[in-house]
């Protein structure tokens, strides 16, 4: 089975604090993704990377980077954290050709 | 660009019950189509997906989807739904045979299916 596995379930941070989400995934997956999930807003895509060192921003990148030194890592950073930030993260990952994506069981982040 | 809208926000049902939720996607290009569930406090787990081939894509928990090209539409159904279907469904698009930069998956803003006794 395909795992996606992302450090925290549940996290508190302060506003201005830099916040680091870690996303792992053990398919070999060339693309991986993060997305943050509000509701009524559905999905939306905050940024993916489909090699390592590469990088794309989505439809909301702004107030977040990225970073994938490592085929199997992807990490979503939130350079300071703002209360507009607090929302579910969900990481992604899948093959580069093949359809859909198998997704980690998310991030409930609050900035207080 | 591509998008997806999914026409209900919500759909109450009652057990036993047939069940629809629809999907409707744009694209200039040919795509690859996705049904995805999110149970309470979880992650997404693929449904089904469309990529190529018979129209009629069968996916898992007896869930079904038909690709209907001249309506631009990926409608879920299931003839008789449980309790244990509640839960917010999303539909997905990507690009075909695209690679590279070119990878998106975008979704609609997802299907609320409540299943009442």
């Amino acid at each position: 089975d395909v795992k996606v596995t992302q450090s925290s379930r549940y996290l508190v941070k302060r506003t201005g604090e830099k916040v680091f989400l870690e996303c792992v995934q053990d398919m070999d997956h060339e693309n991986m993704f993060w997305y943050r999930q509000d509701p009524g807003l559905g999905l939306r895509l905050i940024y993916f990377s489909y090699d390592v060192k590469m990088k794309e921003k989505g439809d909301i990148p702004e107030g977040y980077s990225v970073s994938r030194e490592k085929k199997e890592r992807f990490s979503l950073i939130l350079e300071s954290a703002s209360t507009n930030q607090t929302s579910m993260y969900l990481c992604a990952s899948s093959y580069i050709r093949r359809g859909g994506a198998f997704f980690g069981q998310g991030t409930r982040l609050t900035v207080v | 660009a591509q998008s997806v809208t999914q026409l209900d926000s919500q759909v109450p049902v009652f057990e036993e019950a047939p069940v629809e939720l629809r999907c409707n996607y744009s694209s200039s290009v040919s795509v690859y189509l996705f049904w995805y569930v999110q149970y309470p406090n979880q992650g997404l787990q693929l449904l089904l997906k469309y990529l190529s081939g018979s129209t009629l894509v069968k996916g898992i928990n007896g869930f079904e989807a038909e690709f209907n090209k001249s309506q631009t539409s990926f409608h879920l159904r299931k003839p008789s739904v449980h309790i244990s279907d509640t839960a917010e469904y999303f539909c997905a698009v990507s690009r075909k045979n695209s690679g590279g930069s070119n990878y998106k998956l975008t979704f609609g803003k997802g299907t609320l299916l409540t299943v009442n006794p």
